[in-house]
């Protein structure tokens, strides 16, 4: 299995841009998860989904943020537009039933200048 | 909602030699999984090992092993014969086993560093 794929693994853009991540979870597994890590907050948890349908999107910081996950296999962090505070790493991870560990992704370097 | 604190912002160990990292945990639940996982450079996270609540035997993991105190609420990771590649930054995690409360709260980490 080649694990959680995240795309891309680094990102610059420009401030007011529209930035999206991406996140191919392990097949078979039925929990998304998006995090975000910074140095001054840790790992974050922003939003995540069960049978592709999100449950909790309380730590998605405004609604410059979104999120989607179209099908099983497919999800995306939409940023739009971005702002250098978003400056972070962007972590996916999926679990296959309620009471496994994470697997996580490479993560994403969003950098917004 | 519930919390997991680590606080040691920072830890040094002697190669070879054994280091304790610590964790407590607030939660009024009586059913959830505990985990360590592991961050080197590279940033992946790395599973370290996991820990039922239900369950009264700590888990081990080769040289990694945890003191669970479910009444305590403290989760302490102990390295053992401690290597170079062992250095990283340690992150304590949280999951309940309510399926509407579903997401792995994380500590703020712990950074190992190890002594040649």
């Amino acid at each position: 299995d080649a694990g959680v794929i995240q795309s891309p693994r680094h990102e610059v853009t420009e401030m007011g841009q529209e930035v999206t991540l991406r996140c191919k979870p392990i097949s078979g597994h039925d929990y998304l998860f998006w995090y975000r890590q910074t140095m001054m907050r840790g790992l974050e948890l922003l939003i995540y989904f069960n049978n592709n349908v999100p449950i909790d999107d309380s730590g998605m910081p405004e609604d410059r943020f979104s999120a989607k996950m179209p099908n099983a296999s497919f999800s995306t962090l939409k940023i739009q537009p971005s702002e250098p505070r978003d400056s972070a790493v962007y972590f996916c991870a999926s679990t296959i039933g309620a009471n496994t560990e994470a697997f996580f992704g490479q993560g994403t370097r969003l950098t917004v200048v | 909602a519930q919390t997991v604190t680590q606080s040691q912002p920072e830890m040094s160990v002697q190669e070879a030699e054994t280091v304790t990292l610590s964790c407590t945990y607030d939660t009024s639940e009586s059913d959830y999984y505990l985990f360590w996982y592991k961050q080197p450079p590279s940033r992946q996270m790395i599973l370290v090992i996991r820990q039922e609540a239900y369950k009264q035997q700590n888990a081990t993991e080769n040289r990694f092993s945890v003191n669970f105190q479910k009444a305590a609420k403290s989760f302490s990771l102990k390295i053992s014969d401690s290597q170079l590649g062992d250095a990283a930054m340690y992150f304590c995690a949280y999951r309940s086993a309510t399926s509407s409360r579903n997401m792995l709260t994380f500590g703020g980490g712990t950074r190992l560093m190890v002594k040649p």
